[in-house]
């Protein structure tokens, strides 16, 4: 099983509301990362979680609340988000380094499609 | 800071042409260089991930090479069909300073039509 998995497919929110993302990899991966990825641009990194801990947290506003509760699955938490945060959101895994097998691929999910109004 | 630039842009191509997608990069201390497709409003696919000390990798017709001293990798696309069309990614790993975990720079993308 090469597949990671997120939820929900699209979902649209307006500036109070609280919502989240789901992200699930049974492929024994223990680093996990988040993306956001703007119309026509490339993705950009937010956070990465490496054996359940944050490792890199790019600078993101805090409305963004990352959450690995185990290594299989990984929350964005989402609060007075601004129109400007609609995005396709990427969630992607890998291999930690050294594990002698296909180290460092990374791995995306199909991603959410969030329009904030 | 790490630069990756793609070329071309965009690229329209009949089906059945060879053709080559460029990514060069700024700093190259990476520790490795992966290609991704993507298509419209779908998440990345891996193609091919090539380590800093490998010159070049192959998966079916595709073929990835890379010259870290002069900061370039070319991913050549052989016999191309419509289902090739997508939207190819090169994304540098720096090196790996320890972390257990890789930290992509993207270049900007080339959209590839190949057209029946």
């Amino acid at each position: 099983d090469t597949e990671v998995t997120q939820t929900p497919k699209h979902l649209v929110m307006g500036m109070t509301n609280k919502k989240s993302l789901k992200c699930e990899q049974h492929m024994g991966h223990r680093a996990m990362y988040w993306y956001k990825q703007k119309a026509k641009k490339p993705p950009e990194l937010m956070f990465v979680y490496s054996y359940e801990k944050l490792s890199i947290n790019e600078s993101v506003p805090s409305r963004f609340s990352p959450e690995c509760p185990n290594s299989s699955l990984l929350n964005l938490h989402l609060h007075a988000l601004q129109p400007e945060d609609s995005a396709l959101y990427l969630c992607a895994s890998s291999h930690p380094r050294g594990a002698g097998v296909k180290i460092d691929t990374q791995y995306f999910g199909p991603g959410t499609r969030l329009t904030v109004l | 800071k790490q630069e990756v630039t793609q070329i071309p842009a965009a690229l329209s191509v009949p089906e059945g042409e060879n053709l080559v997608l460029n990514c060069s990069f700024t700093d190259s201390a990476i520790y490795n260089l992966q290609w991704f497709r993507q298509d419209p409003g779908k998440g990345l696919t891996s193609l091919l991930l090539i380590q800093s000390s490998q010159r070049e990798q192959t998966s079916g017709r595709l073929n990835a090479s890379l010259d870290k001293s002069s900061g370039r990798s070319t991913l050549y696309i052989a016999a191309s069909q419509p289902g090739d069309s997508a939207t190819y990614l090169c994304a540098v790993r720096r090196s790996a300073g320890g972390t257990s975990y890789g930290k992509l720079t993207f270049g900007q993308g080339t959209i590839l039509t190949v057209h029946p």
